[in-house]
């Protein structure tokens, strides 16, 4: 059955320094995944996405992550964050082998400190 | 747009009770989802709709939790003799299509006592 790791459960990060949250997941076959965020008193929202094309992708406030297929990867990385960055990142792989299931990872909670 | 929304956010209730959380998708969205998420955890999948039928329902516990969505749109999530144990925050989302962005809901705080 197919199983998320998200290696670090909290990230303490000084405003400004990089940033990389690390997701791995068990089986590539047929999977889409993605990062959500929840920010603090609010609901779970996407951040970015890999379905298919080119590897890396981005988002709108800096964040990228990379499906690296042979390592069953999908970290996410910022070069630069942000105090408004603290938040509860969670990695999920969507796959249609044996059903269609979304599996979470247990989160990384990201705080970015002044 | 109305996004996903749930209610009752919150539900207390005792130990055997039944209850019953209701889900009502972003308007045209065919998937929609039910998961559980305890603290300090994940999102735990329950179930998978694609229009009326369950198409994945391999997360539901036990046989005490039941879902439907009769017509496609609105979804309810039953949980026959409750336990301490399905305390629990349940979320619901729903999406265009299986494998695309999920769309959540508020949740539902659910308390047994």
């Amino acid at each position: 059955a197919q199983s998320v790791t998200q290696l670090d459960s909290q990230v303490p990060v000084f405003e400004e320094a990089p940033v990389e949250l690390r997701c791995n997941y068990s089986s590539s076959v047929s999977v889409y995944l993605f990062w959500y965020v929840q920010y603090p008193n609010q609901g779970l929202q996407l951040l970015l996405k890999y379905l298919s094309g080119s590897t890396l992708v981005e988002s709108i406030n800096g964040f990228e992550a990379e499906f690296n297929k042979s390592q069953t990867s999908f970290h996410l990385r910022k070069p630069s964050v942000h105090i408004s960055d603290t938040a509860e990142y969670f990695c999920a792989v969507s796959t249609n082998t044996g059903g269609f299931k979304t599996i979470f990872g247990a989160g990384t909670r990201l705080f970015v400190k002044a | 747009g109305a996004g996903v929304s749930q209610t009752p956010s919150n539900k207390v209730t005792e130990k055997g009770k039944y209850v019953e959380l209701r889900c009502d998708p972003i308007s045209g969205h065919t998937a929609l989802y039910w998961y559980r998420q305890s603290l300090g955890q994940g999102p735990e999948f329950l179930i998978y709709f694609q229009g009326t039928g369950a198409a994945d329902d391999s997360g539901l516990p036990n046989d005490r939790f039941f879902a439907v969505r009769p017509e496609g749109s609105v979804s309810t999530l039953k949980i026959q003799r409750t336990e301490r144990g399905d305390s629990a925050v349940y979320l619901c989302a729903s999406s265009l299509i299986w494998g695309d962005t999920q769309y959540f809901g508020p949740g539902t705080r659910l308390t047994v006592l």
